[in-house]
């Protein structure tokens, strides 16, 4: 049953923490992306992948990070240094050629 | 002027209307199209994909697309209250791995039984 799946669905952070959301896909899609969904914001790009270990920043990149290190995962870390990282947080991938996306079911971050 | 418009409602409509979803946009090199559909805690889901200018027919969803007006729309012909979602217009100027989609912020549509 292929599919892109987040986790987990709920994440709590503490001040100061450094956490680390997962994302994996068996679609065999060559680009992954992140983004982050805040009420009336609509999505915001963090950062996206087009191949293996390379990724470039998306609109609000600042305080988060990402790896590339296989073609099926693609994990955000959301860092001390983003103030405000209470948000449903939401993983989608592309197949190579083609324009659509597909997302994951999201992980919802909130601070202690 | 942002790249993309949408009116985020929220709109409510009785079962059985006739529901028309729009977003406008200012980039004319787009020429993809989509519609997701986001039910409430969930991650949005592909509806309608289109190229370029013209009508894409699933089932009560119509998607329509109108390059020279810069407007795309969203039909849902007998609404039900499983309808009931956020529907985000999505576009992009190029093919394949050249680009990245551009999201609308959304519409918030209620069918009410």
């Amino acid at each position: 049953d292929g599919g892109i799946t987040q986790s987990p669905k709920y994440l709590f952070r503490k001040e100061g923490q450094n956490v680390t959301l997962s994302c994996e896909q068996n679609l065999n899609h060559d680009a992954m992306y992140w983004y982050r969904q805040d009420p009336g914001q609509g999505l915001r790009l963090i950062y996206y992948s087009q191949i293996v270990n390379d990724f470039q920043k998306g609109d609000i990149a600042e305080g988060y990070s990402v790896s590339r290190e296989k073609k099926e995962s693609f994990p955000l870390t959301v860092t001390s240094a983003q103030k405000n990282p209470t948000a449903f947080y939401l993983c989608a991938s592309r197949k190579g050629g083609q324009e659509t996306q597909y997302f994951g079911p999201g992980t919802r971050l909130l601070v202690l | 002027q942002k790249e993309v418009e949408q009116d985020p409602g929220p709109l409510s409509v009785p079962e059985g209307a006739i529901v028309s979803l729009n977003c406008t946009y200012s980039n004319s090199a787009f020429q993809y199209f989509m519609w997701y559909r986001q039910y409430s805690r969930k991650g949005p889901e592909l509806l309608m994909y289109t190229y370029s200018s013209g009508n894409k027919e699933d089932g009560r969803f119509t998607a329509q697309v109108d390059k020279s007006s810069k407007y795309i729309s969203l039909f849902i012909r007998d609404s039900q209250p499983s309808d009931s979602a956020t529907y985000l217009c999505a576009m992009s100027a190029y093919e394949g791995s050249q680009g990245n989609l551009i999201f609308g912020k959304g519409t918030k549509l209620s069918v009410k039984p």
